[in-house]
């Protein structure tokens, strides 16, 4: 399957600790997008990338949050001391250069308790 | 920064009939999408229409928009149950930025 994929698809972690989830988009996508979802509601825009710059950031991405996409191909998104508030669904997509249709990973459904 | 306002945000119809979403808008766009999320599939892309389009269709789907309404809507006509699903709207990219707001989306239910 070459589709867009990420890891781990289910994190349960305690308040206050850090987590990690990672993404690895579409090989031909130089575009890569961050999104967090809640329950009954549509995913939110965190952050883009073109390639292995950071070119967007929503006011979502507290200073606990930071993405990186090293090499302008895989990217991780970080979350450090964890609040419950952050439980959600962590999507991830990407498009082409050219292109504006986006295409969506699973997500990580994370669960802070 | 604005998303769009789909209604209704829930739909029964049954199968072979006809499904309309609407979403609403309050600032002007550079493109509006549409996406279906579903447990199977996840969110897919479904069509995109820039602003100077008026209608768009691919297979049994059908878009509208109305920049002077800031309005689009999405038909899918001879509805299937695998169609069961929810449909956002998400507006952008615009003015140059990549960002893509989505609103809270319509729940379909298409009943066998």
């Amino acid at each position: 399957d070459t589709g867009v994929s990420q890891n781990p698809r289910h994190k349960i972690t305690k308040r206050g600790q850090n987590v990690t989830f990672r993404c690895d988009p579409i090989s031909e996508h130089n575009r890569l997008y961050w999104y967090r979802q809640t329950l009954g509601q549509g995913p939110e825009f965190l952050t883009y990338f073109q390639n292995e710059a950071q070119l967007e950031k929503s006011r979502l991405l507290s200073d606990r949050f930071s993405a990186e996409r090293p090499k302008g191909s895989f990217s991780t998104l970080e979350i450090q001391r964890t609040e419950q508030g952050d439980s959600a669904m962590y999507l991830c997509a990407s498009s082409f250069n050219s292109g504006y249709e986006q295409y969506f990973g699973p997500g990580t459904r994370l669960t802070v308790t | 920064s604005q998303q769009g306002e789909e209604d209704p945000q829930a739909l029964s119809i049954q199968e072979g009939e006809n499904a309309t979403m609407n979403c609403s808008y309050k600032t002007s766009i550079n493109n509006l999408q549409w996406y279906r999320q579903n447990s199977g599939r996840g969110l897919v892309h479904l069509i995109l229409i820039r602003s100077n389009e008026r209608e768009k269709h691919s297979g049994r789907l059908r878009v509208t928009l109305d920049t002077s309404k800031k309005s689009s809507s999405l038909l899918i006509t001879a509805s299937r149950a695998a169609d069961t699903a929810s449909y956002f709207c998400a507006l952008g990219p615009t003015g140059g930025y990549q960002k893509v707001s989505f609103g809270i989306g319509t729940k379909l239910q298409v009943i066998p």
